[in-house]
């Protein structure tokens, strides 16, 4: 059974860095075709898909946070890691790190299981 | 970007009614070589992360109440609950996965009336 844990800071400052680390258990990094995607959620709003790393070094971004967005791996500990520059009040919300649905043979790009999320605020 | 817009916000109906829920893509999300639509439906309960009901716009997930169902094509797709149940309060959203970057209708507040 896949479970994932997202840690990082309760708080950032304007004009800083957000680094958000997930920790994987029940799948590696390595297995062929995984893909992990991150998706934050402000409070009480919609879901909005931020970025996606695939097992074979492959990434994805959000249109419009792609300049502000990294997202990497690091196999060796079973992590995905996300970075976002230059944070903004409006960029409070849950993020959350989710592993992308799948079965013995594919991945496919809904997501399922989801980590319980971690909520980041950040201040003025 | 694929523009997803669910109807309506926000909806009340009594226990034991069906729901209906809308959910429409700006282009189709409908593979023609597989013949698949590329829309997904989660339930987020307060407090939690979503949950898929269902895939390929009609498939329901293992484990999910036969009361969820799911239907539609190309660029309009309905989530119906038929006969309302207290723990099917949440908030409802479609997601397309046919191209990147994913994304996500606005959400159905579902309550008790």
């Amino acid at each position: 059974q896949i479970s994932l844990k997202e840690s990082g800071p309760a708080v950032v400052k304007s004009t800083q860095t957000l680094k958000l680390t997930c920790t994987f258990s029940g799948i590696s990094l390595t297995s062929s075709g995984v893909r992990v995607s991150w998706i934050r959620q402000p409070p009480g709003k919609a879901l909005e898909w931020l970025a996606r790393i695939d097992g074979d070094g492959e990434r994805f971004y959000n249109t419009s946070l792609k300049t502000r967005l990294t997202v990497f791996k690091d196999t060796s500990k079973n992590q995905v890691l996300l970075t976002m520059t230059n944070m903004d009040p409006v960029d409070t919300a849950t993020y959350y790190c989710v592993c992308h649905a799948h079965d013995s043979n594919h991945f496919y790009n809904w997501f399922d299981p989801w980590g319980q999320g971690t909520l980041v605020t950040v201040s003025s | 970007d694929y523009v997803m817009t669910q109807s309506p916000e926000s909806l009340s109906v009594s226990l034991g009614e069906r729901v209906t829920i809308t959910c429409r893509s700006s282009q189709s999300v409908l593979n023609s070589l597989n013949n698949r639509n590329y829309l997904v439906w989660y339930q987020q309960k307060p407090g939690q992360p979503p949950n898929v009901l269902i895939y390929w716009a009609s498939t329901r997930k293992s484990g999910v109440p036969d009361r969820f169902s799911g239907s539609g094509s190309g660029t309009h797709f309905t989530l119906t609950i038929n006969s309302l149940q207290a723990e099917d309060v949440a908030v409802y959203y479609c997601q397309q996965y046919f191209t990147t970057p994913y994304t996500f209708g606005q959400g159905t507040q579902l309550e008790i009336k």
